[in-house]
């Protein structure tokens, strides 16, 4: 399996600021996925990174709001724009190897003040 | 930690006893399954997976029981210990050749194993 990791692993930020989230991947993968958990919820698809071409977003998330890049085959990050309270949230990135299974990283915790 | 599965469902199961949580899905096309465990502060792990050309899978401790018939998925879990105190989730999802395609997540629940 993958092994997943992320940075930061929480933080604290203002309203009106923005966070990125990185996602590094030990091994080259095709696909990465970034996911919200708001409290209490379960995981919500916010879209597909791939490398070498623009993010595939799901409905309801927007570029604007959660740019994504993708470098390289074991990286990506996700950045959380003009945050608002409704954006406290723990944010997953997820990858598979060369299965159909995906495996997560810890998550981001993120508090908006 | 977060507080992960505050609303969800919760299902209190003694050590030792077997526990079976479920899970109903929406998408008759998905052919592919994953159950999921969460604790506390932690990201999901995956626990077993299971494909629409099967209605049974065994790992260790665990066994997944699909029945695409009425679209409900169950996990299994032997012998339940402290260590399985977490939020469960489903996961469906439509399998690309080769890749991993994006996964939906069912609501979860949370097992509690009393002693």
């Amino acid at each position: 399996s993958a092994v997943i990791s992320q940075k930061p692993s929480r933080d604290i930020c203002q309203r009106g600021t923005s966070l990125t989230i990185q996602c590094q991947v030990d091994s080259q993968v095709t696909m990465m996925f970034w996911y919200r958990q708001q409290p209490g919820q379960s995981l919500t698809l916010i879209a597909t990174a791939n490398q070498g071409s623009e993010a595939t977003y799901e409905s309801g998330f927007v570029i604007d709001k959660f740019p994504i890049s993708r470098p390289n085959l074991t990286f990506s990050t996700l950045t959380v724009s003009n945050l608002s309270p409704e954006d406290s949230s723990i944010y997953l990135c997820s990858t598979s190897g060369h299965s159909y299974e995906q495996y997560f990283g810890p998550g981001t915790r993120l508090t908006v003040t | 930690g977060e507080s992960v599965g505050l609303h969800l469902p919760t299902l209190s199961v003694q050590e030792g006893d077997n526990s079976i949580i479920n899970c109903a899905y929406s998408n008759s096309a998905s052919d592919y399954f994953i159950w999921y465990k969460q604790e506390s502060g932690k990201g999901p792990q995956f626990i077993i997976d299971i494909r629409s050309n099967m209605d049974k899978r065994q790992g260790q401790r665990v066994t997944v029981l699909l029945n695409k018939t009425v679209k409900h998925l169950s996990l299994q879990i032997a012998a339940t210990q402290p260590g399985d105190s977490a939020v469960y989730f489903c996961a469906e999802s439509r399998i690309n050749t080769g890749t991993a395609s994006k996964l939906t997540f069912g609501t979860g629940t949370r097992l509690q194993v009393t002693l």
